[in-house]
This record gives structure tokens, sequence and C-alpha cells, in this order.
């Protein structure tokens, strides 16, 4: 089975643009989760959204906006670069095993990410 | 979530053990330990996570201490491809929907 797809791998854009990275979870997986990796740190959470509907945000300025469609797949949206922006996007996915109601189950499984450069 | 402090960086020999300790002793009771580790320029690849009892999977085994406030990861024969940064995480299961990670462990197996 497929795993995490992200794409583009590599990017590379100027100040002032706007950028959309894309994500496929894996198959079965509803959930979708993006991060921000910036060189010597751990990843820094951005979103989540779980059956098309954004479950959590990091903090991150409204420059940054993501949706999920019908088929889970996701997309990743940042306006106006800014030179720290360049980072490596982290998009990981997650099924949600349930009993009685609670969440006991919610592994996220990343993809290989999309590495952006802004100049 | 309850903050985790992880060595910056281990050695190990090819072949042997590789333990990696990480203190979460602010740890809340319904907190799971979870391990993620990224070889460089991939991403985070899950590895093995657990509540209070001891966990063994393919790839590795977590030991909890009996009070919760410290873990380790333990690779039972560490290879090259296991040099990676180890990120050790501790999140509610579930209703907690992010991964905060810290700075992990550079963990370098030398041949």
């Amino acid at each position: 089975d497929a795993g995490v797809t992200q794409s583009p791998t590599h990017l590379i854009k100027t100040r002032g643009q706007h950028v959309t990275l894309r994500c496929s979870p894996i198959s079965g997986h509803k959930s979708v989760s993006w991060y921000q990796q910036v060189l010597g740190q751990g990843p820094q959470f951005i979103f989540q959204y779980y059956e098309k509907e954004e479950r959590g945000r990091g903090n991150f300025p409204d420059r940054f906006s993501a949706r999920q469609f019908p088929n889970y797949s996701s997309e990743l949206n940042v306006n106006a670069l800014l030179l720290g922006d360049s980072a490596l996007y982290l998009c990981a996915s997650s099924s949600r095993a349930t009993a009685g109601g609670l969440v006991t189950k919610n592994i996220q499984y990343f993809g290989a990410g999309t590495r952006l450069s802004v100049l | 979530d309850a903050k985790t402090t992880q060595p910056p960086s281990m050695d190990c020999a090819e072949g042997r053990a590789a333990n990696l300790p990480c203190n979460h002793s602010t740890i809340s009771g319904n907190e799971y330990v979870y391990w993620y580790r990224q070889i460089h320029s991939q991403g985070p690849q899950y590895i093995i996570h657990g509540l209070k009892n001891n966990e063994t999977n393919e790839m590795a085994s977590l030991i909890i201490t009996e009070d919760r406030k410290s873990s380790t990861l333990i690779l039972p024969h560490a290879t090259l491809r296991d040099t990676a940064v180890y990120y050790c995480i501790v999140r509610v299961e579930g209703s907690n929907y992010k991964l905060t990670f810290g700075k992990g462990t550079l963990l370098t197996v030398n041949p």
C-alpha cells in the first residue's frame, strides 16, 4: 500500500509569492495534519483536518491556510512568502480507532515532505 | 502536553543495543509516550508507543518506569541505518490531535 505522498518534493519561490503544497493520505485515513520543520528543529504543528473540517491550528499566521477535499487529500497554502518560511513541510495522515465513543488510537504516519526554499 | 527531556546526542556501536532515554517527569495519567525517528531529510517514522506497560514490536522495545516519569527506547541490534534523530513525545491519546516535537536525540551508529 502507498504511504503518505506529498508533492512537489522540492520548490523554490521568491518573497511575496504564494505556494500550494499537496498531500495524499494513506488509503482509508480520514485525518491529515501539516507540520513545518526548519533546519535544526523538530517539526512544528500547523493544522489538522478530519472529515474535511479543521480540528486544530498551531501558532502560525493567517498567511497559512489549508483545506481537505472529499477524497481526504489536502492542500496547504502559504501567501506572501517570507524568507523564514523556508522549511521542510510535512504531511501526516492517521486513522482513528474508537471504542465506546472514545478515540483509542491515532498514530500519525508522515510523508517525505516538501522542501520549500524562499529566496 | 508534558515536556520531555532527551540527551542531544548518543553513539552506539553497530550490532549493540542502543538505549535512548527520555525524561517526562510531568506526564499526566492519561498521556501516552510515543517515539518517532527521523532519518536525514526524510519524514518522521513512527516506532512505538505505550501508556504504562512495556511494549515491544518488530522495531524496538519501550520500557516505561513504574512512576512513568521516564522511559527508554531500546533498539536491540543497532545497524548503520538506525542513525537518525529520535523523538520522544508524550500526548493524550485520541483527542489530542497534534504531536509536539522537541529537538530529539541524534543517535549515531558507528561501524
